[in-house]
């Protein structure tokens, strides 16, 4: 059973465009939500990340909004560019500091 | 500041072996997770060492083990190789104190079984 459910799979925006990805989870346990950023070859960078008691959280370009009485949040890019295009993941840690993941997003940004 | 360091960073298997990764914490962090990643899925965690212990499991058989040496360094091992063990094995490290403790990825080993 997925714990994390991502969407949408892909999405290709234009340059300066605001690419949106969401993710929803089910267990109210889980105390920390952070989004990895992933390029061919490579591992998955850590982003951004947010608690449940935050509602937002900017950080440069990227933004994150959460839901709590949804359990739903939302990655949010501004003026994304081509060097933005990339495989997104969201992620939720339950209180055993253990890590589940979306199915990853596929973000490419034409220029 | 050194981050998360694995190797090696290919490895080729046939079925039926036994297969060794390694993997060394960024610097200061005390506790080590290993994830398997299908291509084009999102990483699934393995377990997790802290203090030389498995501290947590995901739903991965025994042929899955590890190890965490007094020096945070960590080794993911594999038994009885199967095809659909093919995937990039990501070892994170983080902080066991504190919540919120952001993991740090490595980039990777490719395994890949014949």
């Amino acid at each position: 059973q997925q714990q994390v459910k991502q969407s949408p799979q892909s999405l290709i925006v234009q340059k300066g465009g605001i690419p949106i990805i969401n993710c929803a989870y089910e267990n109210t346990a889980f105390d920390y939500f952070p989004w990895y950023q992933q390029f061919p070859g490579k591992g998955p960078a850590l982003l951004i990340a947010i608690r449940p008691d935050v509602s937002e959280k900017k950080e440069g370009r990227f933004t994150i909004s959460f839901n709590k009485s949804a359990k739903q949040f939302s990655l949010h890019i501004m003026d994304s560019q081509p060097g933005d295009s990339a495989t997104y993941f969201c992620a939720a840690k339950n209180t055993g500091n253990q890590f589940y993941f979306g199915t990853g997003t596929s973000l490419t940004v034409i220029p | 500041d050194a981050g998360v360091t694995q190797s090696p960073t290919h490895l080729i298997k046939t079925r039926g072996q036994q297969v060794t990764l390694r993997c060394s914490p960024k610097s200061g962090h005390d506790t080590v997770s290993w994830y398997q990643q299908a291509l084009g899925q999102g990483p699934q965690f393995i377990f997790q060492y802290y203090e030389e212990e498995e501290r947590q499991r995901g739903n991965f058989p025994d042929r899955f083990s590890g190890h965490q040496f007094p020096n945070y360094s960590s080794e993911l091992n594999v038994n009885a190789l199967l095809l659909g063990d093919s995937a990039l094995y990501l070892c994170a490290s983080s902080l066991a104190r504190g919540a919120g403790q952001p993991q740090h990825f490595g980039d990777g080993t490719r395994l890949s079984i014949l």
